[in-house]
């Protein structure tokens, strides 16, 4: 069956470091592959999405790889501040299949 | 900005009563997803709509849950009867495949006493 791991269920870092979040998947070809970020008592909120063609999308300080051969995700935050403190999803989508996601991995960063 | 409405925020019940959820999508998104999302289990998928079709269920339990498209303005999910291990936040998300990530909603809270 389909199964998505995120490395961690968190991540402590300092304020100013890089963030690298991981996603791993098996038994799945995605055609898309997203990230979502989480705050408490909120749903979440639409990152980034990298298809399948593509290596590497940017949008500001975020910045998402994908390497469908080795079948993982990596997510940077780079220039981390206390505001991207939340909990960021990896979510993989087939095109005609549904939108699974990973369990998450809590940041915070630290002043 | 557009938004996915979620009615109703909060909802206690007992044990055994009808629960109804309703999700307003975002107009002209084809692609409506029902989330179940918990401590333990993370975001699970109930349901998934595409062009008001229901295309896959599986993640539902079928003897107590049941998801609707009546237009395309409103997805519905209810529940009956409802039981203590249904309590959670339920997500709806709506969206255009492979354009840009989805909408969620705010949630509706669960608590089934």
């Amino acid at each position: 069956s389909q199964k998505i791991e995120q490395n961690s269920e968190a991540l402590n870092i300092q304020e100013g470091k890089t963030a690298t979040l991981t996603c791993n998947y098996t038994n799945y070809s995605p055609a898309y592959l997203q990230w979502y970020r989480q705050d408490p008592g909120r749903g979440p909120v639409f990152l980034l999405l990298i298809r399948e063609n593509e290596k590497e999308k940017r949008k500001e300080r975020l910045k998402v790889t994908f390497d469908t051969t080795l079948k993982q995700s990596l997510f940077h935050i780079t220039a981390s501040q206390p505001a991207d403190s939340a909990t960021y999803l990896c979510a993989l989508d087939g095109g005609n299949t549904p939108l699974v996601f990973g369990k998450g991995t809590r940041l915070s960063v630290i002043a | 900005d557009a938004r996915v409405t979620q009615t109703p925020r909060h909802k206690v019940t007992e044990m055994g009563q009808e629960v109804t959820m309703r999700c307003q999508p975002i107009l002209g998104h084809n692609t409506v997803f029902w989330y179940r999302q918990t401590m333990m289990q993370g975001l699970e998928l109930l349901a998934y709509f595409r062009n008001r079709a229901p295309l896959d269920d599986s993640g539902m339990p079928k003897d107590r849950f049941s998801a609707e498209m009546p237009d395309a303005t409103l997805a519905t999910l209810k529940i009956q009867p409802s039981e203590p291990r249904d309590s959670a936040v339920y997500f709806c998300a709506s969206g255009l495949v492979g354009v840009y990530g989805y909408t969620f909603g705010s949630g509706t809270r669960l608590t089934v006493v």
